[in-house]
């Protein structure tokens, strides 16, 4: 049963132009969500996080959104860089049961930002 | 600032074997988290320690285990290797409990022949 879904294996955009990473999730006790990432043969990279309480953050070029009705949320990279070329994930916390402290990964999105 | 490093980069054991893992958090991190990637699967959650304890594991067998010294830095050991345990194993730190983000290490690619 995955609790969180990159329905998107891949996703190719033109440099400049925005990038959306979309990300779904089934548990509502989750309350903190966070984009990593990574390159090939490098651990990943935290990007930017997003409490179950807000429903936008940006960091530059990177915003994220959440909608909880929906149990969706999305990354934004605006404008895209050939550099952004990397897999995404979609990563989420519950405080509550057994999930306690660790992580709840999707399975990635592949961007490639091309010239 | 130092970030999660990792040791060994890679690491190739034998059916049967064990393999040790080690992790140093960054400064001021107490919390260490172990996550494996294998092949095709994204990060799957194995076990968590603060402060020098397990706080909660993964569903993964016992001949998975480790321990936090008081340093903080931490141990993953895989017992009785098999070779589906072929994988990357990476580790991540954060301040302590559960609050703010997790930083990455590089990771350790295990495989098991």
């Amino acid at each position: 049963d995955q609790q969180v879904k990159q329905n998107s294996p891949s996703l190719s955009v033109q440099e400049g132009r925005i990038s959306i990473l979309n990300c779904d999730y089934t548990n509502s006790m989750f309350d903190y969500f966070l984009w990593y990432k990574k390159y090939p043969a490098e651990g990943p990279t935290f990007l930017i996080s997003i409490s179950s309480i807000k429903d936008k953050n940006e960091d530059g070029r990177f915003t994220v959104f959440l909608n909880k009705s929906a149990k969706h949320l999305s990354l934004h990279i605006v404008p895209s860089q050939p550099g952004d070329s990397a897999v995404y994930f979609c990563a989420a916390r519950s405080n509550y049961g057994g999930s306690q402290g660790n992580l709840i990964f999707g399975k990635g999105t592949k961007l490639s930002v091309k010239p | 600032e130092a970030g999660v490093t990792q040791s060994p980069t890679h690491l190739i054991k034998t059916r049967g074997q064990q393999a040790t893992l080690r992790c140093s958090p960054i400064s001021g991190h107490t919390s260490v988290y172990w996550y494996q990637q294998a092949l095709g699967l994204g990060l799957q959650f194995l076990l968590w320690y603060d402060e020098g304890e397990e706080r909660n594991r993964g569903n993964f067998p016992p001949r998975f285990s480790g321990r936090q010294f008081p340093n903080y830095s931490s141990e993953l050991n895989v017992n009785a290797l098999e070779l589906e345990d072929s994988a990357l194993y990476l580790c991540a730190s954060s301040l302590s409990g559960h609050r703010g983000e997790q930083y990455f290490g590089p990771g350790t690619r295990l495989t098991v022949t």
